[in-house]
C-alpha cells in the first residue's frame, strides 16, 4: 500500500530539548517536504527536498532542520524546540512537481512544546 | 510573498445540495491548482487539480472552476453528502517560475453538511 509514515503521532516535550520527527514514504517519490498546519494559517511549507542530498527552505524554515541521505527518508529536526513550535506537522512526498493525484500526505505530527 | 486565501472560513449546506468553496489567489505566475480534504485526524487528500490554461474541470462529483480574470478558483461538490464535511484547501504551484518546487496553500474551508 502506497503510503507517508509520519513517527510519533504525538510528542510533548520541554523547550530545548532536541527532538526529530521522522517520515518515511515507500512510492520512489523524488520530492519530500514537510509543513506545519496552525489554526487560520493552513499549510505552510518548512523544508522540501528535490532528491537525495537535495534540500531547500521552505516559507517558515526557522528552528527547523532537514537531511535526506536516502530517497524514502525525510526527517524533521528540531535542535532547539520552543512553544512557537507547537503546532501540527505533515510530510508529504509526490513526484516532481509537487502536489497532484500522486502526491500523499501522512497523517500528522501533533507536537507540543512546553 | 505571493498567497492563497479563502473567502469564507466555514460553510454549512444541507444534505443533497451543492456546494461551492471559492479561493482567492495572487500569484498570475501559477501554472496549476489542487484542492484538497483534509478530515478530522487525517492528512490532505487530493481531490481534483487544474492546469492554467484550462477554465473548469469536472471529477466525481466534483467541478473546479479557474478564473484567470479575477485569480479565483472555485471547488463544486454536487449533491453534498455527510462524508464530504471536511476542511477544504485550495494549493497552487509552478512549474515554470523560480519558487516551481512548492505548493501554496490556502487557510482552509470547513465545510459542515446539515442532515
Amino acid at each position: 500500500e502506497a503510503q507517508v509514515t509520519q513517527n510519533p503521532r504525538y510528542l510533548i516535550t520541554v523547550t530545548g530539548k532536541k527532538l526529530t520527527v521522522t517520515c518515511s514514504q515507500n512510492m520512489n517519490h523524488e520530492y519530500m517536504s514537510w509543513y506545519r498546519q496552525d489554526p487560520g494559517l493552513g499549510l505552510r511549507q518548512i523544508y522540501y527536498s528535490m532528491n537525495v542530498e537535495v534540500t531547500d527552505k521552505g516559507d517558515v524554515p526557522e528552528g527547523y532542520k532537514v537531511s535526506r541521505k536516502e530517497k524514502r527518508n525525510f526527517p524533521l529536526i528540531l535542535e532547539s524546540p520552543s512553544p512557537n513550535q507547537t503546532s501540527l506537522y505533515f510530510c508529504a512526498s509526490s513526484p516532481v512537481p509537487p502536489g497532484g493525484p500522486e502526491a500523499f500526505f501522512g497523517q500528522g505530527t501533533r507536537l507540543t512544546v512546553v | 510573498g505571493e498567497s492563497v486565501g479563502l473567502h469564507l472560513p466555514t460553510l454549512s449546506v444541507q444534505e443533497g445540495d451543492n456546494s461551492i468553496i471559492n479561493c482567492a489567489y495572487s500569484n498570475s505566475a501559477s501554472d496549476y491548482f489542487i484542492w484538497y480534504k483534509q478530515e478530522s485526524g487525517k492528512g490532505p487528500q487530493f481531490i481534483i487539480d487544474i492546469r492554467s490554461n484550462m477554465d473548469k474541470r469536472q471529477g466525481q462529483r466534483v467541478t473546479v472552476l479557474l478564473n484567470k480574470t479575477v485569480k479565483h478558483l472555485s471547488l463544486q461538490i454536487a449533491a453534498t453528502q455527510p462524508g464530504d464535511s471536511a476542511v477544504y484547501f485550495c494549493a497552487e504551484g509552478s512549474i515554470s517560475s523560480g519558487s516551481a518546487r512548492q505548493l501554496t496553500f490556502g487557510s482552509g474551508t470547513q465545510l459542515t453538511v446539515l442532515p
